[in-house]
């Protein structure tokens, strides 16, 4: 069964930084654009970051450009996402998911909870 | 770039049908046919229901289906069941740099 795992969610200050992985098991992401998209609570979805193949080509939300680096290990068949100066309204459940061309997501992880608060 | 724009709620008794719209601009929905739709059960993850406007993965029932027109996408349930009770979200890409939007979701009850 094809499936994505994500960990490194957690709760963080404002200002603070953490770094979210996301596994894949079923399948290897090489030859996979891979993509973070996320959920505040109550919320709807909201496309954070897309990388490609070779982790050469990278995309970003507007309002976290220059404060996440998504990247990704195909060695070690895994995904990251780097958040630096963190806000209240990074809150969020983050999924990683794996992107189909031209711009469909056909495989969701379970999500990881990240909580900006003092 | 702001959200699509889809209805907050729809609703319809089991057997019926429902549609639920997602507007969007000439710079996304109607520039281009790479509109996807997911399904979000409570406290799960998204799921692939819709691709390319009218595709449906294997495995998705052919109760649903898809459309486009100008920069208006539809997402149709037909032989609605209770357990297609959920969020919806439409997607689609904004623009040639690789950017997406999703809309900002609609709530479906099964009566």
């Amino acid at each position: 069964e094809v499936q994505l795992v994500e960990s490194g969610g957690g709760l963080v200050q404002p200002g603070g930084s953490l770094r979210l992985s996301c596994a894949p098991s079923g399948f290897t992401l090489t030859g996979y654009w891979m993509s973070w998209v996320r959920q505040a609570p109550g919320k709807g979805l909201e496309w954070v970051a897309y990388i490609n193949e070779a982790g050469s080509e990278k995309y970003y939300l507007d309002s976290v450009k220059g404060r996440f680096t998504i990247s990704r290990d195909n060695a070690q068949n895994s995904l990251y996402l780097q958040m630096s100066s963190l806000g209240a309204e990074d809150t969020a459940v983050y999924y990683c998911a794996r992107v189909r061309p031209p711009h469909y997501f056909d495989c969701w992880g379970q999500g990881t909870l990240v909580t900006v608060s003092s | 770039q702001s959200a699509l724009t889809q209805p907050p709620s729809a609703s319809g008794s089991p057997g019926q049908s429902v549609t639920i719209s997602c507007t969007g601009t000439s710079s996304d929905i109607g520039g281009y046919n790479s509109v996807s739709w997911y399904q979000q059960h409570s406290g799960k993850a998204p799921k692939l229901m819709i691709y390319e406007v009218s595709k449906r993965p294997s495995g998705v029932p052919d109760r649903f289906s898809g459309s486009k027109s100008g920069n208006t996408a539809s997402l149709t349930v037909s032989g609605l069941q209770a357990g297609d009770e959920a969020d919806y979200y439409c997607c689609s890409n904004a623009g040639s740099n690789n950017r997406v939007i999703f809309g900002g979701g609609t709530k479906l009850t099964v009566l």
